[in-house]
């Protein structure tokens, strides 16, 4: 078992619908990560997190650590919002990220 | 700063060829690390240099895989005697966060070998 698991793997969402990618690990962590690649490969770092929840413009990023379990939140989805969204946590005591397979995210508009 | 920049943005060489990529990380990062990312597949950690210091490799780096970070700043990746499964997208990140990398990503090196 992967030690990061994302679901759902493939999400299709009208424009304007509130989208919801979910991230469970099973490992103690030190950060968690929400990151955006785009076809093409480069990776945008959307949020950090090791506590709480996090906003920034449509995005929100929650995450639980007790339950090991943090979601991302897109608000009025846009087709521009297609992409991977992938879940990376930083292990505590080590530098390395772990890394989720990610969520395809396809926004029709 | 433009960001960590990486070169070539694609590659593609002949099986048993050697191939070198560079990584330009944010300038006053002193974390750099590389991850290697398969089709359809989450990135996988290669290595990571703080400063001009090695300091974890992975197990998927074989011996055919040397990475370098001689002044502290930018850092090559090279593959010797490339091989059909080391064809991935390389992947750079830069980070001066003591608590594990901010996350700061190149664009990536797609490498195909045919």
């Amino acid at each position: 078992k992967n030690e990061v698991e994302q679901s759902p793997q493939n999400l299709t969402a009208q424009e304007g619908e509130f989208i919801t990618i979910n991230c469970s690990y099973s490992v103690g962590i030190s950060a968690l990560h929400w990151l955006q690649q785009h076809p093409g490969g480069g990776i945008v770092s959307l949020f950090m997190l090791s506590s709480g929840k996090k906003k920034h413009g449509r995005l929100i990023a929650t995450i639980n650590i007790q339950e090991k379990h943090s979601s991302l939140h897109i608000t009025a989805s846009h087709p521009r919002d297609s992409a991977v969204y992938i879940c990376a946590v930083a292990k505590g005591g080590s530098e390395k990220l772990v890394f989720g397979k990610g969520t395809k995210l396809t926004v029709n508009p | 700063d433009t960001g960590v920049s990486q070169d070539p943005r694609h590659k593609i060489t002949k099986r048993g060829q050697n191939v070198t990529f560079r990584c330009d990380p944010i300038s006053e990062h002193n974390r750099l690390y590389w991850y290697r990312q398969t089709l359809g597949q989450g990135p996988e950690f290669l290595t990571y240099f703080q400063n001009e210091a090695q300091l974890e490799k992975s197990r998927l780096l074989s011996d055919r895989f040397s990475a370098e970070r001689p002044k502290g700043s930018f850092s090559t990746l090279e593959i010797q005697r490339t091989e059909q499964g080391d064809s991935a997208m390389y992947l750079c990140a830069s980070s001066n966060n003591g608590r594990g990398p901010e996350a700061f990503f190149g664009q990536g090196t797609r490498l195909t070998v045919v």
